[in-house]
This record gives C-alpha cells, sequence and structure tokens, in this order.
C-alpha cells in the first residue's frame, strides 16, 4: 500500500525557475523523507525531515512539513538542467518499519 | 566504500525459468531491503531484514518469489518459476537504523519473455 502520494505527476519548467512539488499521506509518521531518481539509476536521498520539524533547508532545496494536513512540500530554486529527474517522498509508520514511496513526480528542466 | 551494489544489472529470461538476483548491502549497516519498481505500480516494498533476520515478508507477491540473507554481506531475491508480468527493477537497499537514509543500488532490470 501506498503512503505517500506526490502531485503533480509532472512539471516542465524552464532553468531558472523553482519548482514545487508536493506529497500527501495518510497515516501518522515519525519522519518524511524525499529521493530524487534519475533515469536508469537507483534512488538517492535528498533531504529527511522529522514529525516535529516544520521546514529544513539543504542547498537549493527547501522542504516542509505539515502534520495536520499530512503533507509535505519540495522546493527547488533556481532550478537546472541537471534537476531533471523523478522525485519522491517517502514515510513510515512506527519506529523500525521499512519506509513506502510514493509513484513520484517526473520533473524536466529545459535550458 | 562502493555502495549497495546489485548484480546482474539486466536479465532477460524466458517465462518458467529461475531468477536470481543478488545484492552486497554497505558494511556495516544493519537493514537490507528489497523494492520492486514498475510504471503502474511504482516502487513496492518486497520484503526487509534486519540483522540478517526477514521482517517483513508481506509485500512478496507470491510463493514464487523467496529471499535470504545468510550473511551481513549477501542478500538474494529468487523467482522461481518467473512470469512476464514479473518483469520490473528490483532495487536492493540497505540502512543504519530502520527509518534513516535508505542507500540505494543501481537496481536490477529483469525482462521476462
Amino acid at each position: 500500500s501506498q503512503q505517500g502520494e506526490e502531485d503533480p505527476q509532472a512539471l516542465s519548467i524552464q532553468e531558472g525557475e523553482n519548482a514545487t512539488m508536493n506529497c500527501s499521506y495518510k497515516t501518522s509518521i515519525n519522519n518524511l523523507q524525499w529521493y530524487r531518481q534519475n533515469s536508469g539509476r537507483g534512488l538517492v536521498h535528498l533531504i529527511l525531515i522529522r514529525s516535529n520539524e516544520r521546514e529544513k533547508h539543504s542547498g537549493r532545496l527547501r522542504v516542509t512539513l505539515d502534520t495536520s494536513k499530512k503533507s509535505s512540500s519540495l522546493l527547488i530554486t533556481a532550478s537546472r538542467a541537471a534537476d531533471t529527474a523523478s522525485y519522491f517522498c517517502a514515510t513510515e509508520g512506527q519506529a523500525g518499519t521499512a519506509l513506502i514511496f510514493g509513484k513520484g513526480t517526473t520533473l524536466s528542466v529545459s535550458s | 566504500d562502493a555502495g549497495v551494489i546489485q548484480s546482474p544489472r539486466h536479465e532477460v529470461t524466458e517465462m518458467g525459468q529461475e531468477v536470481t538476483l543478488r545484492c552486497k548491502p554497505i558494511s556495516g549497516h544493519d537493514y537490507l531491503f528489497w523494492y520492486r519498481q514498475t510504471m503502474m505500480r511504482g516502487l513496492e516494498l518486497l520484503i526487509y531484514f534486519n540483522n540478517n533476520v526477514p521482517i517483513d515478508d508481506s509485500g512478496m507477491p507470491e510463493d514464487r518469489f523467496s529471499a535470504k540473507m545468510p550473511n551481513a554481506s549477501f542478500s538474494t531475491l529468487k523467482i522461481q518459476p518467473s512470469e512476464p508480468r514479473d518483469s520490473a527493477v528490483y532495487f536492493c537497499a540497505s540502512s543504519f537504523g530502520g527509518s534513516g537514509e535508505l542507500f540505494f543500488g543501481e537496481g536490477s532490470r529483469l525482462t521476462v519473455l
């Protein structure tokens, strides 16, 4: 069963623009993670935000978490062609349970 | 560290054949996960191990699928007999602790004809 659902499914922007992806989930969480997947490759961890955090930054990435709405957003600022990839949110419920991934948002950045 | 290593990267086989996928996790990691990725169903958790012991195999589709972890540095996912609907990319991932960052391998792309 899928816990997280990303929105939109696909996003096309120009270099330099910001990209925002959203994730909604169903049950309570301890943390929420975002991953990136380049075509034909494995997933790579981007950022983890804990349930008691509301916002977190890492370079050009900004993640927010609203536990009351059971939603998170990933903002990529000043996008580059190299940001073209699929982005997934992942959540786990009780500590020690495995991550469940959404179906992802496919981001295309054109130069 | 070399990261999570999976083999083979690509496998093409015929329906009914046995398929074995292999994974070497990152040294020191105590959790190992097997996921399957398809366009239709996205990333599905198949099974995961903690300290070589299977914890949750509820995602394994059916009895044709089995997974083992004989030691901390090796795991296999076996499909016997394989069917065309098993065609997917199978990922192995490992982590230190169950709820932290996952490190993924590059995946094994399986095509069953």
